[in-house]
């Protein structure tokens, strides 16, 4: 089983539409999340960081249920511009430092 | 600015050939990383490290060798032991290892073709 897994996607939406992204973590050490967004042939960028039960900027939400070991992120009134690969990190303590997971990633593809 | 930067942008190797990943960074951050991507799949560790002169092996470190001689470099060799060698490769830091508020940033990545 993988240290983080996430719905396999794509995910193919309308604009205007509320999308969600659920992943699962297998450690249950891990002590923060991490969403991040990707875009196609480019580097993971930060979308929001999860510390507690969970974090909200504008159009995106994220929670985080500890007792379930899983996070999932919100995206309302999707735009265009919202198409990309997002990828669900975990953080974890790991020989005398840190260490982040990457779920393989969910495809979202916003149409007009 | 301040940021990473990935050198070079596409790498071409031929068989049995070793090649070297640039990766700078000036955010005077601690710890480098160097992560494989392949399609449709998570980013995966192939080394890291905490401070210069020192460096830890990730999961999937078996044909690659990295070096940390100066704190903004963290170079990745590439080896010809390394039998898939094709994929995107990226570089991150981090401020500090230990602290859970911290992310990484990365730089824009290098894809490797095998010739």
């Amino acid at each position: 089983r993988k240290e983080v897994e996430q719905d396999p996607g794509p995910f193919n939406v309308p604009e205007g539409a509320t999308v969600a992204f659920n992943c699962t973590y297998s450690n249950s050490a891990s002590q923060s999340f991490f969403w991040y967004r990707q875009d196609c042939r480019k580097e993971p960028k930060l979308l929001m960081s999860v510390y507690s039960s969970g974090n909200e900027d504008g159009r995106f939400t994220a929670q985080l249920n500890r007792a379930s070991q899983y996070i999932s992120l919100l995206i309302r009134d999707s735009k265009l511009s919202d198409s990309a690969t997002y990828l669900c990190v975990a953080w974890s303590l790991y020989n005398q430092g840190g260490k982040l997971i990457f779920g393989q990633g969910t495809e979202l593809s916003v149409k007009p | 600015d301040g940021g990473i930067t990935q050198s070079p942008k596409y790498l071409f190797r031929k068989e049995g050939q070793n090649v070297t990943l640039s990766c700078e960074q000036n955010l005077n951050h601690d710890a480098m990383y160097w992560y494989r991507q392949d399609p449709g799949q998570g980013l995966r560790l192939i080394y890291y490290s905490q401070i210069v002169n020192d460096f830890q092996k990730g999961d999937i470190a078996e044909g690659y060798s990295v070096s940390r001689e100066k704190k903004e470099s963290f170079p990745l060799t590439v080896t010809s032991a390394q039998k898939n060698p094709t994929a995107f490769y990226l570089c991150a830091s981090q401020s500090r290892l230990r602290d859970r508020a911290e992310t990484q940033y990365f730089g824009p990545g290098t894809r490797l073709l095998v010739l």
